[in-house]
C-alpha cells in the first residue's frame, strides 16, 4: 500500500527558507523508474508543478521559480525533501508530494498548508 | 513550455447525465513510444487528489469504468457516463511529456 505524507513549518516569514519533507511507504525511491514530485496549490486556485526527483537522483525543476528550489531524497529513510529559498506571500499554498511512475502521479499525499506572513 | 487549456471553468449537470471535459495542449503530447503523456486527476474537498487516467486513456486501478479518457495529439477528453453524486469535483489534466510539467486550469463539475 503506497502512502505519502507531507510535513512543513506551517507558517514562516518572508525571505526565509521553506523546508518540506515527504515521508512515504509502500515503495522505494531506489527502484528503477520511480520518482517523487512536489506540486503546490494556492487556496482556491489550480495546481502548479514544482520539481521531480528520480530513482537515479536525476532532478527537474520548474524554471518559473528560477533557482529557488532544491529537491533531494533520503532513500534509506523513505523521504524526499524540497527547499524553497527567499519565500514571499506568493508562496502561500498547500504543498503536495506525489509518486510519479509511468509518466503520471499515481499516489498523492494529503498536502501541508504553508503560510508566508510577516 | 507546453500550455494546457481547459476551456470550461465550470460545468453544470444533473446526476445520471453524461459529461465531457476537454483539455487542449499547445503541442502534441505523443512520445516516440507511441503513448500520449496526458493524465487526469480528481480533487474533492477533504480527500487526497486522485489519479483517474494516464497515457490519455488508461484507467488507474480501481477507477470506475464510467470514467473514460480519449483523444490524441493535442485534443483530449475526460468523459464521465451516468455521473454519480461523488463525481462532483474539480478535474485537472496534466502533461508529463516535457519539463516543466504543466496542469490545465481545472474544470469544476457542479450539480444543476
Amino acid at each position: 500500500q503506497v502512502t505519502l505524507k507531507e510535513s512543513g513549518p506551517g507558517i514562516l516569514q518572508p525571505s526565509q527558507t521553506l523546508s518540506l519533507t515527504c515521508t512515504f511507504s509502500g515503495f522505494s525511491l531506489s527502484t528503477y523508474g520511480m520518482g517523487v514530485g512536489w506540486i503546490r496549490q494556492p487556496s482556491g486556485k489550480g495546481l502548479e508543478w514544482l520539481a521531480n526527483i528520480w530513482w537515479d537522483d536525476d532532478k527537474y525543476y520548474n524554471p518559473s521559480l528560477k533557482n529557488r528550489l532544491t529537491i533531494s531524497k533520503d532513500t534509506s529513510n523513505n523521504q524526499a525533501f524540497l527547499k524553497i529559498t527567499n519565500v514571499d506571500t506568493a508562496d502561500t499554498a498547500t504543498y503536495y508530494c506525489a509518486r510519479i511512475i509511468l509518466g503520471y502521479f499515481d499516489f498523492w499525499g494529503p498536502g501541508t498548508m504553508v503560510t508566508v506572513s510577516s | 513550455q507546453i500550455m494546457l487549456t481547459q476551456q470550461a471553468e465550470s460545468l453544470w449537470i444533473s446526476p445520471g447525465e453524461r459529461v465531457s471535459i476537454t483539455c487542449r495542449a499547445s503541442q502534441s503530447l505523443l512520445y516516440t513510444d507511441g503513448k500520449h503523456y496526458l493524465s487526469w486527476y480528481q480533487q474533492r474537498p477533504g480527500q487526497t487528489t486522485k489519479a483517474l487516467i494516464y497515457h490519455a486513456s488508461v484507467r488507474t486501478d480501481g477507477v470506475p469504468t464510467r470514467f473514460i479518457g480519449s483523444g490524441s495529439g493535442t485534443e483530449f477528453t475526460l468523459s464521465i457516463e451516468h455521473v454519480q453524486p461523488e463525481d462532483f469535483a474539480i478535474y485537472y489534466c496534466l502533461q508529463t511529456l516535457k519539463s516543466p510539467l504543466t496542469f490545465g486550469s481545472g474544470t469544476k463539475l457542479e450539480i444543476k
